[in-house]
């Protein structure tokens, strides 16, 4: 079954930068386009980045341009997020998810993560 | 940008009973919506892709509809384990509705 595992959470001072992974299994990762929600304590869901399922295209919402980056490794089934300059509004559980349909990311999310959690605190 | 309204924010319904929620777009997004069920704890599951179509496993008591602007999906009778926070979310820039509670009454 597909299982995606998130993990690099914990606490991190403002200004830091702090890398995420999500380990997947269960699936032909190099074939699906992936993505990073994230979700700040009792708020809503915001999408965050997407990579094309060969690495070539990455694309990130407004809040978090500039300063992170998605990449992943197709041979080890892995998926990362580095995101700089942190800052309280980056507190939030983040959760990589699994995009829809294969080669063409087509934006829903048929599998998710348990999520890992990130406070960014002094 | 395309903005995603929810509504109402929490709706308190009894087991048995069927659930109306709706989400709303500000500007035509075809039928490229989809519908999520997150419970405390838990990540979201897909229950509904565009607009229309149940995802693998979702029972049929989960129903969505809608195009353009306009959207719903209705649970038609609530079962204990409906009792979540539900978001909708277009699929052409990824952005999500805030949510609609369904608590019980």
């Amino acid at each position: 079954q597909v299982q995606l595992v998130e993990s690099g959470g914990g606490v991190v001072q403002p200004g830091r930068s702090l890398r995420l992974s999500c380990a997947a299994s269960g699936f032909t990762f190099r074939f699906y386009g992936m993505h990073w929600v994230r979700q700040a304590p009792g708020k809503g869901l915001e999408w965050i980045t997407l990579i094309s399922y060969d690495g070539r295209n990455q694309y990130y919402a407004d809040s978090v341009r500039g300063r992170s980056s998605i990449s992943r490794d197709n041979s080890k089934n892995k998926l990362y997020l580095l995101i700089d300059s942190l800052t309280a509004k980056d507190t939030a559980v983040y959760y990589c998810a699994k995009d829809f349909a294969h080669y063409e990311s087509i934006g829903y999310f048929d599998f998710w993560g348990r999520g890992t959690l990130v406070t960014v605190s002094s | 940008e395309t903005i995603l309204t929810q509504s109402p924010a929490t709706l308190s319904l009894s087991p048995g009973e069927r659930a109306t929620l709706s989400c709303r777009a500000s500007q035509n997004v075809s039928n490229y919506l989809a519908w999520y069920q997150q419970k405390p704890g838990q990540a979201p599951r897909l229950l509904i892709y565009d607009a229309s179509n149940r995802a693998t496993g979702i029972p049929a008591r989960f129903s969505g509809g809608g195009s353009g602007t306009d959207f719903t999906l209705t649970i038609s009778s609530l079962e204990p384990e409906d009792f979540a926070v539900y978001y909708c979310q277009q699929r052409n820039m990824w952005t999500f509705g805030q949510g609609t509670k369904v608590e019980v009454k």
